[in-house]
């Protein structure tokens, strides 16, 4: 247990669909992350929220929308996607701001999506 | 662009075996270069180093940065099989929201 869990652990959507990712973070931190995951690539960053506010959105098609309602809690909401999404999704935590010296992520166990 | 290279991209070797992993960087306004152990799903964070901690220690696992050489090693002694995991580094630099920079990570096998 990280401090930060990730539903649902695993989704099969098809492309007309609109799903949501959930994540919940225990530890008091400040900032959120977005990071997809897919096979033998770098984890890619896709949207950084500090202090409730986006601060990043890293190219990332307008098919993936966030919502961060508090420091809590983020979302990643889904709709048409394509079978390239296909991804692990990984949410991350962290106690200092973006930027700061010691910004160290804690992540959460993610959501593995397939889009057929 | 901050760019992040891991080597080897996978290694098996027995247990009890002593493993060195690399991590190179290329990044602007460098802040600090971290490790992770990817086991499942969940990256756990192993170390983080800065200009100001170049070298750390943990039981068997052992980092140190090198920033001439833009470079870290990432030591695991006396390898055990629940050492198998992925092992990411990623680099915090850049101005502002830039989040962390990772490298493909660097598969590990530990054979019994």
């Amino acid at each position: 247990e990280t401090g930060v869990t990730q539903t649902p652990r695993h989704l099969v959507m098809g492309m007309t669909n609109k799903k949501s990712l959930k994540c919940e973070q225990h530890l008091g931190h400040n900032a959120m992350y977005w990071y997809k995951q897919s096979a033998k690539k770098p984890l890619e960053l896709m949207f950084v929220y500090s202090l409730e506010e986006r601060v990043e959105n890293n190219s990332v098609p307008s098919r993936f929308s966030p919502e961060c309602p508090n420091s809590s809690h983020l979302f990643l909401h889904l709709h048409t996607l394509q079978p390239e999404d296909s991804a692990l999704y990984l949410c991350a935590s962290s106690q200092d701001l973006p930027g700061a010296d010691n910004e160290k992520l804690f992540f959460g166990s993610g959501t593995q999506l397939s889009v057929l | 662009e901050d760019k992040v290279v891991q080597s080897p991209l996978s290694l098996v070797v027995h247990e009890g075996d002593t493993v060195t992993l690399n991590c190179s960087y290329e990044v602007t306004n460098f802040r600090s270069l971290l490790w992770y152990k990817q086991e499942k799903k969940a990256p756990t964070f192993l170390f983080m180093l800065t200009s100001s901690g170049i070298e750390k220690k943990s039981g068997r696992l052992s980092s140190i940065l090198d920033k001439k050489e833009l470079s870290s090693i990432l030591n695991i002694t006396a390898t055990q099989t629940g050492d198998s995991a992925i092992y990411l580094c990623a680099v915090a630099g850049g101005g502002g929201a830039d989040g962390l920079t990772f490298g493909k990570g660097t598969h590990l096998i530990i054979q019994p």
